[in-house]
């Protein structure tokens, strides 16, 4: 079966430092994968966006890579602050369908 | 533009009342989805719209789940009977393309508390 699979265990960071989050998927041919931050209370946000025939996208302190031979994304932020403390989702849009399927999240603590 | 607007923000009714969440997409955005959000299961799609057409709603859980969006600005789904299990966070999305090439505009979200 599809599966989409994030770290569920909170994942804490000095702040300065910079912070990893994984996204393994299995059964996907996906077409693009986004990541989205996700604050308490709120609506996820769209952060980023890679297709599947990009290794690297960045924008500002954010970077996200994508192996569609591994089945993994990576999504880093540099310079970490405590402002970046939410949850991350990544989020598949498979190629044959018109729809994204998210990850359960994880989240991410920036400590002072 | 406002963004996505959902209403109620938060709704506690109880056991087999019926319930309305109601949604209003983003101007121009011909995609609009349905998801719910549970500490469990995560954000699961429940059903999506594509020119105010139901494409697939194969994330609808029993039939006491219904969406209808009778015209682009506008969108509902209904819980009849409701139940404890439907607690959950709604949230409404709306995008120009289905598989979000610009990411899905998501609303602020409805949080039902069924008791």
């Amino acid at each position: 079966s599809q599966k989409i699979e994030q770290n569920s265990e909170a994942l804490n960071i000095q702040e300065g430092k910079t912070a990893t989050l994984t996204c393994n998927y299995t059964n996907y041919s996906p077409a693009y994968l986004q990541w989205y931050r996700q604050d308490p209370g709120r609506g996820p946000v769209f952060l980023l966006l890679i297709r599947e025939n990009e290794k690297e996208k960045r924008k500002e302190r954010l970077k996200v890579t994508f192996d569609t031979t591994l089945k993994q994304s990576l999504f880093h932020i540099t310079a970490s602050q405590p402002a970046d403390s939410a949850t991350y989702l990544c989020a598949l849009a498979d190629s044959s369908a018109s729809k994204i399927i998210f990850g359960s999240g994880t989240r991410l603590s920036i400590r002072p | 533009d406002a963004g996505v607007i959902q209403s109620p923000r938060h709704e506690v009714t109880e056991m087999g009342q019926e319930v309305t969440l109601r949604c209003k997409p983003i101007s121009g955005h011909d995609y609009l989805f349905w998801y719910r959000q549970t500490m469990m299961r995560g954000l699961e799609l429940l059903i999506y719209f594509n020119n105010n057409v139901p494409i697939d709603d194969s994330g609808m859980p029993e039939d006491r789940f219904s969406a209808k969006m009778p015209n682009a600005s506008f969108s509902t789904l209904k819980i009849q009977p409701s139940e404890p299990r439907d607690s959950a966070v709604y949230f409404c999305a709306s995008s120009p393309t289905g598989q979000g090439l610009h990411g899905y505009t998501f609303g602020s979200g409805t949080r039902l508390t069924v008791v």
